[in-house]
């Protein structure tokens, strides 16, 4: 069965490092999205993305935060300048474009230091 | 998207059917009812959806009153691998349009 694939399933990085987390969302899918869940708190949509530019945000995501789809596979959530605070696991999804079901990976462990 | 409301954690033997209830009064007309769960910090799990007749697949069904505001999932022989977050959420099917995940129900299945 097709499923979206993260890497890497887990980053230790110091806080103002630049971070990139990577997905390979479904083949055929043409909707992308990032959602991030902090330890023990629910999870939170950050960004969905359609046809190489941003289609919805929520107000996490703010100007540390870029997407970027550089290739026909790929799909990336750049965080600029770390904080301790986005320290959380990063869950890349993908949806249908017909039924529009999203599908999640199982997510990239970000730990800021 | 409307809100929906869940309870915070239920119990269910292991072989008997769970049935975990959703609240969504405001749901209207173009809205969704999805199910996701989430095992143990894993990536959320689609499970079903429907918008208002009963669905059923080779995970769960779905069954959504009448008036629409309110679903229950069934898991009909629960598994101990059945314990997570279930989360129940009211979507438009406008393409690209977010997940909002609340805090769901924890359900634990029992030996």
């Amino acid at each position: 069965e097709p499923e979206v694939t993260q890497t890497p399933s887990h980053q230790v990085t110091q806080m103002g490092q630049e971070v990139i987390l990577r997905c390979v969302p479904i083949s055929n899918h043409l909707y992308f999205y990032w959602y991030r869940q902090i330890l023990g708190q629910k999870v939170e949509f950050l960004v969905s993305f359609y046809n190489n530019e941003i289609s919805e945000k929520s107000e996490i995501f703010d100007d540390q935060f870029s997407v970027e789809r550089p290739d026909g596979s790929n799909f990336t959530l750049k965080i600029r300048s770390t904080k301790l605070e986005d320290s959380a696991m990063y869950f890349c999804a993908s949806s249908t474009p017909i039924g529009n079901t999203i599908y999640f990976g199982e997510g990239s462990w970000l730990t800021v230091v | 998207d409307a809100k929906t409301t869940q309870p915070p954690s239920m119990d269910c033997a292991e072989g008997r059917a769970a049935n975990l209830p959703c609240n969504h009064s405001t749901i209207s007309g173009n809205e969704y009812v999805y199910w996701y769960r989430q095992i143990h910090s894993q990536g959320p799990q689609y499970i079903i959806h429907g918008l208002k007749n009963n669905e059923t697949n080779e995970m769960a069904s779905l069954i959504i009153t009448e008036d629409r505001k309110s679903s229950t999932l069934i898991l009909p022989h629960a598994t101990l691998r059945d314990t997570a977050v279930y989360y129940c959420i009211v979507r438009s099917l406008r393409s690209g349009y977010a997940l909002n995940f609340g805090k769901g129900t924890s359900l634990l299945v029992t030996p």
